[in-house]
């Protein structure tokens, strides 16, 4: 299957400071990316839609300018959780779709906001 | 795509025995499905997918099937081993495009 990567795998800040996550699809280029947040024992929450070229897509609910979202490529999204507080902890995920729309996840990162 | 924050539904079963996951989808025009496997403090794996002109699909040890009428999807894993303890999820596409929409997903637990 197609492989996406995600950095860092894990990392802990300062309350409000600014964090970088990136997303990369490693053998298939992806028009579109997803990110998603997961609460522990909880189901994945989709954040918003990241488009090459273009402005992301947020869901209701999301705040775009605390989640900032740049398409660079097409292999690479990037997620910045700026001024990050102790709520922001949480686990977030990329997927990829492939051209036959099968998404495919990165290994997740861990944030954690002290 | 989109997905629904909820407490996960848990099923438990003894190591060896065959464990059946179920799904309900919500849009009868969704023409791909897939299983997703998810173990702890990882990523969403892809575990096997169908498409909607089969009702059946086998791969090693998963078998999907899926009811149109009822709309309902299921994953059964034979001989479920500790390693298949994970939250596993489905995910309907609709109308062949990116737009993915997943479970609440189920807990699974082996008891060995």
């Amino acid at each position: 299957g197609a492989v996406v990567s995600q950095h860092p795998s894990w990392v802990i800040c300062k309350s409000g400071t600014s964090v970088k996550i990136e997303c990369r699809s490693l053998d298939f280029q992806a028009t579109t990316m997803f990110w998603y947040r997961q609460f522990p024992k909880q189901s994945l929450m989709l954040m918003a839609t990241s488009n090459e070229g273009s402005k992301a897509t947020y869901e209701q609910g999301v705040e775009k300018d605390k989640f900032l979202i740049n398409h660079a490529s097409l292999t690479l999204s990037t997620l910045t959780v700026t001024s990050a507080h102790p709520e922001d902890s949480s686990f977030y995920i990329c997927s990829a779709p492939t051209s036959g729309h099968t998404q495919y996840f990165g290994p997740g990162t861990r944030l954690t906001v002290l | 795509g989109e997905s629904v924050g909820l407490h996960l539904p848990t099923l438990s079963v003894q190591e060896g025995d065959n464990s059946i996951i179920n799904c309900a989808y919500s849009n009868s025009a969704s023409d791909y499905f897939i299983w997703y496997k998810q173990e702890s403090g990882k990523g969403p794996q892809f575990i096997i997918d169908i498409r909607s002109n089969m009702d059946k699909r086998q791969g090693q040890r998963v078998t999907v099937l899926l009811n149109k009428t009822v709309k309902h999807l299921s994953l059964q894993i034979a001989a479920t081993q500790p390693g298949d303890s994970a939250v596993y999820f489905c995910a309907e596409n609709l109308n062949n495009n990116n737009d993915m929409r997943f479970g609440a997903g189920t807990r699974l637990t082996v008891k060995p």
